[in-house]
């Protein structure tokens, strides 16, 4: 079967750093990618992983261990506006993206 | 290009009608997905297009669901007798097929079956 797992939420303060966690199990793995959802609107792109260790794309990181099946997304300098959800989403054997459920990151002053 | 394109935004329905989508790729991009998503989940497979051809499409798609993409440019989704089951946002994608950059949404189309 295909499974992805993330928290369903968490809560940071503004200026912190926060860790969201994904593992999962897929039939085939061509990449590992997170989005950001804001209410209402289209996921966005954030990051690509497809071999392991740290990406890092200014405020944003993300790691992929294969081995462990499991990636986080780091995100730095919280800001208000990082307010959203984040989905973990793996492209499978097929070509398909298999998504988490998403995890929704409240960000407080 | 404009990026993904969808139409309508919103859409109100009564039960047992019939509702079409309609979803403009990024025109460099040979491949075309549909998704649907539920409030608090993750966007759930539908089908997908490698130019006019459909190469899978999930079992979560009832025999009242059809995708077409006529000349591998734009796709249309149908719902017949639409149920209250089927309220949610239905998203499209396209790519390139390198998976480099997963994929490109458009902004989605929220269906409300009253």
């Amino acid at each position: 079967g295909q499974n992805i797992d993330q928290p369903t939420e968490m809560t940071a303060t503004e200026g912190a750093i926060v860790q969201i966690n994904c593992t999962y199990q897929t039939s085939g793995f061509n990449g590992l990618f997170w989005y950001q959802q804001h209410a209402g609107e289209a996921p966005t792109f954030l990051s690509y992983n497809v071999l392991d260790g740290l990406e890092e794309k200014g405020r944003f990181s993300s790691f992929l261990s294969r081995s462990k099946g499991y990636s986080y997304l780091l995100l730095k300098e919280l800001q208000m506006k990082d307010s959203a959800s984040y989905l973990c989403a793996v492209l499978n054997q097929g070509g398909k993206l298999i998504f988490g459920q998403g995890t929704e990151l409240s960000v407080k002053p | 290009d404009t990026g993904v394109s969808q139409d309508p935004r919103h859409k109100i329905t009564k039960r047992g009608q019939n509702v079409t989508f309609r979803c403009d790729p990024i025109s460099e991009h040979n491949r075309l997905y549909w998704y649907r998503q539920t409030l608090g989940q993750g966007p759930e497979f539908l089908t997908y297009f490698q130019n006019e051809a459909q190469l899978e499409k999930s079992r979560l798609l009832s025999d009242r669901f059809s995708a077409e993409r006529p000349k591998g440019s734009f796709s249309t989704l149908e719902i017949q007798r639409t149920e209250q089951g089927d309220s949610a946002m239905y998203l499209c994608a396209s790519s390139d097929g390198t998976g480099d950059y997963g994929y490109t949404f458009g902004s989605g189309t929220r269906l409300t079956v009253v």
